[in-house]
C-alpha cells in the first residue's frame, strides 16, 4: 500500500515561516490535499490539488509538489496555527485514500 | 452552508454491530460522493470508505472490507456506515466528510467538508 511520511512534529516562532513535509513515491505524479486539524475539532481543508487553496483559507498557506515531497508552507505563522496538518493522497494501486501520519505544528 | 451531523456511536463490546448515520443540509446531497473517515486514539486520520453520487461506485480501506458497509439514501440526504464484527482496534471517532466534484465517484477525491464526528468506543 501506498505510504506517505511526514515529521511528527514541527515547531516555528510566531511571525516566522513552517514548512511541513509530505514524501511519498513518485508523489510529483499525484494530487496532494492537506488538512488542519485544531484540538477537539474537525478537520479543515487548507490545501487541494497540490496548491490550491479554498476559499476562507488565509493566503499565508501555500503547497508545492516536486521531487519527492510535497510541502505545506505556512508564512508568518500566528499562535492559531498551532494543529495537527496532514496530507493525503488517491492511491491508483489500492483504489484507496491515504493520509500522511500527520505532522503536530507547535508555535513557540 | 454545508452541514454535516453524524450520530449512532457509542459504546459497543468486541463482535458486535451497530450503524452509524450522518444527516445533510445545505448542499444537493446526492450530487455528491460521501466518506467516512476515522481518527483513533493516538493515531492518524485513516478513511475508512466512499460512495459515489448514485452508489454505482464503493471502496473500503482494507482495514474494514467485509465487515463495513458504507450506503446512502439521497431522498433522505442521508448516510449509513453499517458497522459488524467490530474490534477494539475500530474505536474512534468517526467522521462524515463531502466530496468537493459533482458527480463523481468516490476515487482521486478529498475532503471539502466534515461533520463534528461521533463517537464509537468497542470494549468488553
Amino acid at each position: 500500500s501506498y505510504v506517505l511520511t511526514q515529521p511528527p512534529s514541527v515547531s516555528v516562532a510566531p511571525g516566522q515561516t513552517a514548512r511541513i513535509t509530505c514524501g511519498g513515491n513518485h508523489i510529483e505524479s499525484k494530487h496532494v490535499h492537506w488538512y488542519q486539524q485544531q484540538p477537539g475539532q474537525a478537520p479543515v481543508l487548507v490545501i487541494y490539488y497540490d496548491t490550491d487553496r479554498p476559499s476562507g483559507i488565509p493566503e499565508r498557506f501555500s503547497g508545492s509538489n516536486s521531487g519527492s515531497t510535497a510541502t505545506l508552507t505556512i508564512n508568518r505563522v500566528e499562535a492559531g496555527d498551532e494543529a495537527d496538518y496532514y496530507c493525503q493522497v488517491w492511491d491508483t494501486a489500492t483504489d484507496h485514500l491515504v493520509f500522511g501520519g500527520g505532522t503536530k505544528l507547535t508555535v513557540l | 452552508e454545508v452541514q454535516l451531523v453524524e450520530s449512532g456511536g457509542g459504546l459497543v463490546q468486541p463482535g458486535r454491530s451497530m450503524r452509524l448515520f450522518c444527516g445533510a443540509s445545505g448542499f444537493t446531497f446526492g450530487d455528491y460522493a460521501m466518506h467516512w473517515v476515522r481518527h483513533g486514539p493516538g493515531k492518524g486520520l485513516e478513511w475508512v470508505a466512499g460512495i459515489s453520487w448514485n452508489s454505482g461506485s464503493i471502496g473500503y480501506a482494507d482495514s474494514v472490507k467485509g465487515r463495513f458497509t458504507i450506503y446512502r439514501d439521497n431522498a433522505r440526504n442521508s448516510l449509513y456506515l453499517q458497522m459488524s464484527s467490530l474490534r477494539v482496534d475500530d474505536t474512534a471517532l468517526y467522521y462524515c466528510a463531502k466530496s468537493p466534484t459533482l458527480r463523481a465517484g468516490y476515487r482521486n477525491d478529498w475532503f471539502e467538508s466534515w461533520g463534528q464526528g461521533t463517537m464509537v468506543i468497542v470494549s468488553s
